[in-house]
């Protein structure tokens, strides 16, 4: 029954390391997105993708960049992790309604 | 602008029934989503309304009203695995981004 995937439950990295986010989702969904939930500010959008290659900014896409060469795939990547993207990271596809991910709990020592 | 209004947490006893509400702004209307977070989990979509009304689906109910901007969600006989965020979003008008409220937390005690 696997819906959304994410590469780690749990991740932690050093301030200015490349850090990767995968996200696969096998439902054949064009839309996908990439949040990021901190306490008392709710979901925030980071990028989303409605196709293959294409690509939008959300809310807040400053420190992130995407990529979805494959359907099926896309990453979140941070050139230079700081400490300031501490937070719980949340890849999703819609349907009806958005599946989510189980989420990636990134620390940024 | 969008936005969203929703109480920030509410308790409730078990068995109970529990009305949590929501208000929106939005600048056209594509729906109004429910989801269900517990913590440390990704949320779970519960509800999608589009018309005006109530939709029941087994002990939770959804309501939506168009011109009042409201929407709310019932929880009837409440058990303590109801213990939980619950978010209510809605779409932009392109309808590829949706905006989530920040959550009420409902704490469901004996």
């Amino acid at each position: 029954d696997v819906k959304v995937t994410q590469s780690s439950r749990y991740l932690v990295k050093r301030t200015g390391e490349k850090v990767f986010l995968e996200c696969v989702q096998d439902m054949d969904h064009e839309n996908m997105f990439w949040y990021r939930q901190d306490p008392g500010l709710g979901l925030r959008l980071i990028y989303f993708s409605y196709d293959v290659k294409m690509k939008e900014k959300g809310d807040i896409p400053e420190g992130y960049s995407v990529s979805r060469e494959k359907k099926e795939r896309f990453s979140l990547i941070l050139e230079s992790a700081s400490t300031n993207q501490t937070s719980m990271y949340l890849c999703a596809s819609s349907g009806e309604g958005q599946e989510f991910g189980p989420g990636t709990r990134l620390t940024v020592t | 602008g969008q936005n969203i209004d929703q109480p920030t947490e509410m308790t409730a006893t078990e068995g109970a029934i529990v009305q949590i509400n929501c208000t929106y702004q939005t600048s056209g209307f594509n729906g109004l989503f429910w989801y269900q977070q517990h913590a440390g989990e990704a949320p779970t979509f519960l509800s999608y309304n589009v018309l005006d009304g109530l939709e029941e689906k087994g002990r939770f109910s959804s309501f939506l009203s168009r011109s009042k901007g409201y929407s709310y969600l019932l929880l009837k006989e409440l058990q303590m695995k109801d213990s939980a965020s619950y978010l209510c979003a809605v779409p932009n008008t392109g309808g590829f981004k949706t905006i989530f409220g920040a959550g009420t937390r409902l704490f469901v005690k004996a």
